[in-house]
């Protein structure tokens, strides 16, 4: 199994900072046959199924503020909120799609916070 | 605009089976390269991939479920089902159905969840 690792567990960023989500696979996600990372990126609120926000690692989905961006390759990936609004209070998560369609598995969430 | 909504009891007594359906709006079922999914979340904790089947019957369930676990596809009413045999209260989780596209990206479609609470 891939196991996905995000750091940190929580974060609190003042409004209009930069908040920094890292995610870790425990081996590549990148299929070396189409260059593509199979990494994507969700936001939780509460009461809420999660939101796509991110798919290959750095394409942001339609509709999707271009505040929040997507980078990394291999086993490596990060999810930047260049400037924190209140709306992006929420859990994220990032989820690994290259074992499909065997095993999908996410990492453990980070939950962010206003300072 | 492709809908999905799950159904079933919200309360399970402890050894029973969960049984839950999708039900599908706005595609055929059988239309797409994809596969229809279920999810799930207990209370205040992370998401777990539970399984997905494709829309011909291939099935792909997590190991760690897999004992447990039957999905299946009706495609003439759009739905498909989860089966969770033997459950206690660690299974107790908000369920939510997903599609998957052909790479396997959960994507945007998700339903809304539906909580299910194993207690006696």
């Amino acid at each position: 199994d891939i196991v996905m690792t995000q750091s940190p567990d929580s974060l609190a960023v003042s409004l209009g900072e930069r908040a920094t989500i890292n995610c870790k696979s425990s081996q590549s996600v990148l299929y070396s046959s189409n260059n593509k990372n199979y990494l994507a990126w969700y936001q939780q609120k509460p009461g809420q199924p999660p939101k796509l926000l991110i798919y290959w690692a750095s394409t942001r989905e339609s509709g999707v503020p271009d505040r929040f961006s997507g980078s990394g390759s291999g086993t490596e990936f990060t999810l930047t909120i260049s400037s924190l609004q209140a709306e992006d209070v929420a859990v994220y998560y990032c989820q690994q799609y290259y074992s499909t369609p065997s095993l999908v598995t996410f990492g453990q969430g980070t939950k962010v916070e206003i300072k | 605009q492709l809908q999905l909504q799950e159904s079933g009891p919200g309360l399970v007594k402890p050894s029973e089976t969960l049984s839950l359906t999708c039900s599908v709006s706005g595609v055929s079922i059988s239309s797409s390269n994809c596969y229809w999914g279920w999810i799930r979340q207990p209370p205040g904790k992370g998401l777990e991939w539970i399984g997905s089947i494709y829309y011909s019957g291939s099935t792909y369930y997590n190991p760690s479920l897999k004992s447990r676990v039957t999905i299946s596809v009706d495609t003439s009413k759009d739905q498909f089902s989860l089966k969770l045999s033997s459950v206690t209260a660690a299974d107790t989780a908000i369920y939510y159905c997903a599609r998957q596209d052909g790479s396997g990206l959960i994507g945007k479609y998700w339903g809304q969840g539906t909580l299910v609470t194993v207690s006696s």
